[in-house]
């Protein structure tokens, strides 16, 4: 079974743009999740989605937003990129999210940096 | 809201030595309690989990936590450390109030000098 992937690996952008990274989870799961992870702030929580719907939220501005098709793939989105953005983006799958005990499931991350 | 408290920064030990990792979390109600793990050049992947029964809980590779419901904590503890366990650690807590959203704390990178 493959596991959940992401693209790019690897992105370059400057302070304005935007940009779209992709989420394919593990086939059969129907939850993911997004993640920003840097140096001393750990994982932060961006946002989850189910069944095309976003069923939860972290504290990010509204320059971030996902959004999840019908075959449970998902994108995110960061409009007028700033420094700031620059960090490791993870996504995580599970089967459907509603249990607490569900084990999540890491792609290897966007690295996305802003100049 | 949730949220997840990592003390130790880096941790630093030598080969052989005990470990202890401390995870403290802010929840006041039920909580499921998991330990990531991301070794160099890896993906984050689960070392253990709490979601009932036994407090103490035993994951791969020798490693266990102890649910402490009255200090809200959740340590992770390995007897004897070894140069492979070099990785960053992740404690995290799902609130059955909003089940789907977990909450990871900050990391703990651990160095094992050999």
């Amino acid at each position: 079974k493959a596991g959940v992937t992401q693209t790019p690996r690897y992105l370059i952008k400057t302070r304005g743009q935007q940009v779209t990274l992709s989420c394919s989870p593990i086939s059969g799961h129907r939850s993911v999740s997004w993640y920003q992870q840097t140096p001393g702030q750990g994982l932060q929580f961006l946002f989850e989605y189910f069944s095309e719907t976003q069923r939860n939220k972290g504290n990010f501005p509204g320059r971030f937003s996902g959004r999840q098709f019908s075959n449970s793939r998902s994108e995110m989105n960061v409009s007028t990129l700033e420094l700031g953005d620059s960090a490791l983006y993870l996504c995580a799958s599970s089967l459907d999210g509603t249990s607490t005990n569900e084990k999540l499931f890491f792609g290897s991350g966007t690295q996305l940096s802003v100049l | 809201a949730q949220s997840v408290s990592q003390h130790n920064h880096h941790v630093i030990l030598s080969e052989a030595a005990s470990l202890e990792l401390g995870c403290n979390y802010s929840y006041g109600g039920t909580v499921n309690l998991f330990w990531y793990v991301q070794y160099p050049g890896q993906h984050l992947q689960l070392l253990l989990k709490y979601f009932s029964g036994d407090p103490l809980v035993k994951g791969i590779k020798g490693f266990e936590a102890e649910f402490i419901k009255s200090k809200f904590s959740f340590n992770l503890r390995k007897p004897s450390v070894q140069w492979s366990d070099t990785a960053e650690y992740f404690c995290a807590v799902n609130a059955y109030s909003s089940a789907s959203k977990i909450i990871f704390g900050s990391g703990t990178r651990l160095s094992i000098r050999p």
